[in-house]
């Protein structure tokens, strides 16, 4: 019931570029800041990117994010075996009584 | 350093209730809203509920699927945040997550706990 779509799975070779897509609506990407989070396996989501485009501090600049109407993107560059986990981008949605809401997740595997 | 830990959760009948805690700590709670989420096993990250801090009324906002059944609160002199379970279902299984709002308006979730797994079966 995730209201924000996302491909189930990337992958790429180490050192290769990847980009996650993450496609909603006006009512929740289209006007609201988009984030997006990491999860390594059995660990609780980090924050990635805030803010459509920001990095927080301690996270690489290899993580990039971008927004463009209603879908966002993230990008990971120099991919290596650690970025192995479940991707997520995140925004508050304006529909009555939706609240946050989360893409379908994204698997990416380093090849 | 800034800090959130979950307790609380553990196994439970359908039916009956639990609640959770979330501690903060390197940070000045009372000046933040505060997110519970959670992730049933082996699917995607879901919201629960947000409370606001003080200074924007401390109301709160729950998902279609808890609303009436779970609520928030807050205790800013203590540094707690709490989910109170009620009529918990099967379909309440999940790891429950804290985390910290921040950025513009409230925008970005920064700081996570560890989770808490909460476990609804007879």
């Amino acid at each position: 019931q995730s209201v924000l779509t996302q491909p189930p799975s990337v992958s790429a070779a180490p050192g290769q570029k990847v980009t996650i897509s993450c496609s909603g609506s006006s009512s929740n990407i289209g006007n609201n800041y988009v984030s997006w989070f990491q999860q390594l396996p059995q660990t609780a989501p980090k924050l990635l990117i805030y803010e459509n485009n920001m990095r927080p501090s301690g996270i690489p600049d290899r993580f990039s994010g971008s927004k463009s109407g209603t879908s966002a993107t993230l990008g990971i560059t120099g991919l290596q075996t650690g970025d192995e986990a479940d991707y997520y981008c995140g925004t508050w949605d304006s529909t009555l009584g939706s609240g946050y809401v989360f893409g379908t997740g994204t698997k990416v595997t380093v090849l | 350093e800034v800090q959130l830990v979950e307790s609380g959760g553990g196994l439970v009948k359908p039916g009956r209730s639990l609640r959770l805690s979330c501690t903060a700590s390197g940070f000045t709670f009372g000046d933040y809203g505060m997110g519970w989420f959670r992730q049933a096993p082996g699917k995607g990250l879901e919201w629960v509920g947000f409370i606001r801090s003080k200074a924007y009324g401390g109301t709160t906002d729950y998902a279609a699927s808890v609303r009436g059944r779970f609520s928030i609160s807050r205790e800013d002199s203590k540094h707690f945040a709490y989910l109170q379970l009620n009529s918990l279902k099967s379909e309440d299984t999940a790891v429950y997550y804290c985390a910290r709002a921040n950025c513009r308006g409230g925008s970005c979730f920064d700081y996570w706990g560890q989770g808490t797994l909460v476990t609804v079966s007879s």
